[in-house]
């Protein structure tokens, strides 16, 4: 089945810490790809996506990812963590020309210590 | 407000109940998504609609879960003689677009209904 996988599920990291969390995906052909993340409390929200072009993505408050075909890859990164981006990050794929939907991956929980 | 509202935010049934989880999705927003979310894990896909139609609900578990969206806009999942195993987070996302659009994508989503089964 066609899925996504995060390997880091919990993930601890002191400010000012770089970040990488993983994601690997194992769609055939045009994929989609997406980092939501969700605050304490608060509903999941969209970090960034790519869907073609520069495979290295920018999405809001500092946090990038890339795209790596070769490797079935779209790892999130932050080079420096702040106390504030403690939450859950998901990684998301979606078969493009297929059904369009959306497949999560497990989540990776990061806590950042002040 | 102009997100996605989701009720009631908590809801405990004895198992053997029914209950019904409802969405009120972004003005205008086309798709609509439910997906269930177990303590731990990733949000698990259920169904989905595009306007009134239920055009995919291969995720749904069982017979007991049931969804529907009337009218294109609030959507409700039901769930019928509710089990333990039905414990979870049940998530509303809707899109602007239809899915079949492929430069749309981003789903917003409301805060959940979570469901305990005693």
């Amino acid at each position: 089945a066609q899925s996504v996988s995060q390997h880091n599920h919990h993930v601890i990291l002191s400010e000012a810490a770089s970040l990488e969390l993983g994601c690997n995906y194992s769609y055939g052909g045009t994929v989609n790809l997406f980092w939501y993340v969700q605050y304490p409390g608060q509903h999941l929200q969209l970090l960034l996506k790519y869907f073609s072009g520069d495979p290295l993505v920018k999405g809001i408050k500092g946090f990038e990812a890339e795209f790596i075909k070769s490797k079935f890859s779209f790892n999130l990164r932050k080079p420096s963590v702040q106390w504030s981006d403690t939450a859950e990050y998901f990684c998301a794929g979606r078969q493009a020309g297929g059904s369009y939907i959306p497949t999560f991956g497990r989540g990776t929980s990061l806590i950042v210590h002040p | 407000g102009a997100g996605v509202s989701q009720s009631p935010r908590y809801k405990v049934a004895k198992r053997g109940q029914d209950v019904a989880l409802r969405c009120d999705p972004i003005s205008g927003h086309v798709s609509l998504f439910w997906y269930q979310q177990a303590l731990g894990q990733g949000p698990e896909f259920l169904t989905y609609f595009q306007n009134e139609a239920q055009l995919d609900k291969s995720g749904l578990p069982s017979d007991r879960f049931f969804a529907e969206r009337p009218e294109g806009s609030v959507s409700t999942l039901k769930i019928q003689r509710t089990q333990q195993e039905d414990s979870a987070v049940y998530l509303c996302a809707s899109s602007l677009a239809s899915s079949s659009v492929a430069n749309t994508g981003e789903l917003f989503f409301g805060e959940g209904s979570r469901l305990t089964v005693l």
